[in-house]
């Protein structure tokens, strides 16, 4: 069974720009969830998605978007890219519900120039 | 506000050793308290995971120890192994309804054990 796949694994951009990163969850979740993993800061929840709708919301400003699609399938898009974004981001599946263990991808490693 | 805090911030250990982590909980409401470990390159990957109404929970070498009144858990490595060798996380979650909130982690601790 093929695990969480995220891409790309690796990207830089500059500050202003916006990205968009993908992840494919394993097959038969129906939930997704973003992290943001820095030195300073350590893991920090973005958002989840569930049944393509977002049930979960962390403490980040509205330049984190993401959505999920019919699939499953995940995007999340950070706009106007600051230094600070610069981060390793880790998306995680499950099969849903309150107990689900998370499965993690190897993450985006993003840096913002 | 840092809501589950971790320690050490690194660990050196002996093979054959007891490798020892303990993290302390701000929010009652947690329900779901699981260990993960990362090695560099990879994703965290769940080791062990337990609840509030169990004070012990054993997986082959890991060991969760759970002090509901005291808001504390720790995670002990038995026969510490250089595969061991990695950056560990604590975290916590309350459980909502149908679904969950996100995972708060704690900060990490950088695990060595020499061979």
């Amino acid at each position: 069974k093929a695990g969480v796949t995220q891409t790309p694994r690796y990207l830089i951009k500059t500050r202003g720009q916006q990205v968009t990163l993908s992840c494919s969850p394993i097959s038969g979740h129906r939930s997704v969830s973003w992290y943001q993993q820095t030195p300073g800061q350590g893991l920090q929840f973005l958002f989840e998605y569930f049944s393509e709708t977002q049930r979960n919301k962390g403490n980040f400003p509205g330049r984190f978007s993401g959505r999920q699609f019919s699939n499953s399938r995940s995007e999340m898009n950070v706009s106007t890219l600051e230094l600070g974004d610069s981060a390793l981001y880790l998306c995680a599946s499950r099969l849903g519900g309150a107990t689900g263990e998370l499965f993690f991808g190897e993450g985006s490693r993003l840096t913002v120039l | 506000q840092q809501q589950v805090k971790q320690s050490p911030q690194s660990l050196i250990v002996q093979k054959g050793g007891i490798s020892i982590i303990n993290c302390a909980y701000e929010n009652t409401a947690f329900d779901y308290f699981p260990w993960y470990q990362q090695f560099p390159g990879k994703g965290p990957a769940l080791l062990i995971a337990i609840r509030p109404d169990v004070s012990e929970k054993k997986e082959g070498r890991f060991t969760i120890s759970f002090n509901k009144s005291a808001k504390q858990f720790s995670l002990h490595i038995m026969d510490s192994q250089p595969g061991d060798s990695a950056t560990y996380f604590c975290a916590a979650r309350t459980g909502t309804g149908g679904g969950a909130d996100g995972l708060t982690f704690g900060k990490g601790t950088h695990l060595i054990i020499q061979p």
